[in-house]
């Protein structure tokens, strides 16, 4: 069964701190799908990104980046210089190609504050 | 374009009585999801479409909930005899084809069973 641990519940921080969320998952896939997804306080989950398990490569886009590492199953997400805006809940999500739904198994989500 | 819809975004009713929550999807989006959000929760899974038909419901809590996409696009997720745990956020997502794609939320319809 898959599953995906967000052990961080909720981190505070000053205004233009680094900040790393954790994610860590299981599965017995092979191929795999991993996503990150925002939840502002508005409610609505708005994606952020998605990596196959065949692409270890990390990622950059402005002020975000992603480390995805197979061998400890682990999909961190570091938002660089931290905005007041990046304050909500980061959920991290898990697909496995082999289901006929691609449905998505969600961690519990970590609440972050970024404080002026 | 437009993105994922749903209405009502609220909706509070009594015990036993029974609620339609209705999802539009992203215009060509053959893929679409119904997700339960409890509160401080990630998202669960509720069922899945892939057209017309329901190709993994195997996320529904009880046979007090049904949903259907007759038409292939709009969806409506329907809930009998309500009761108070079923309060929470339903969310509607979704994707181009499915596997393993990208789905798109909506806002969510919030309930609420008194």
């Amino acid at each position: 069964a898959q599953k995906v641990t967000q052990a961080q519940t909720e981190i505070s921080v000053v205004e233009k701190e680094d900040v790393t969320l954790d994610c860590v998952y299981e599965t017995r896939d092979t191929t795999y799908y991993l996503f990150w997804y925002k939840q502002p306080p508005s409610g609505e989950l708005v994606f952020l990104i998605r990596r196959n398990s065949f692409d270890e490569q990390n990622e950059i886009s402005g002020r975000y980046s992603w480390n995805f590492q197979k061998s400890t199953s682990s999909f961190n997400f570091t938002i660089t210089a931290s905005q007041v805006v990046d304050s909500a809940v980061y959920f991290c999500a898990l697909s496995e190609s082999n289901r006929i739904s691609s449905r998505l198994t969600f961690g519990e989500g970590t609440q972050l504050t970024v404080n002026p | 374009g437009a993105g994922v819809s749903q209405t009502p975004s609220n909706k509070v009713t009594e015990k036993g009585k029974y609620v339609e929550l209705r999802c539009d999807p992203i215009s060509g989006h053959t893929a679409l999801y119904w997700y339960r959000q409890s509160l401080g929760q990630g998202p669960e899974f509720l069922i899945y479409f892939q057209g017309t038909g329901a190709a993994d419901d195997s996320g529904l809590p009880n046979d007090r909930f049904f949903a259907v996409r007759p038409e292939g696009s709009v969806s409506t997720l329907k809930i009998q005899r309500t009761e108070r745990g079923d309060s929470a956020v339903y969310l509607c997502a979704s994707s181009l084809m499915g596997r393993g794609e990208t789905q798109y939320f909506g806002p969510g319809t919030r309930l609420l069973v008194l």
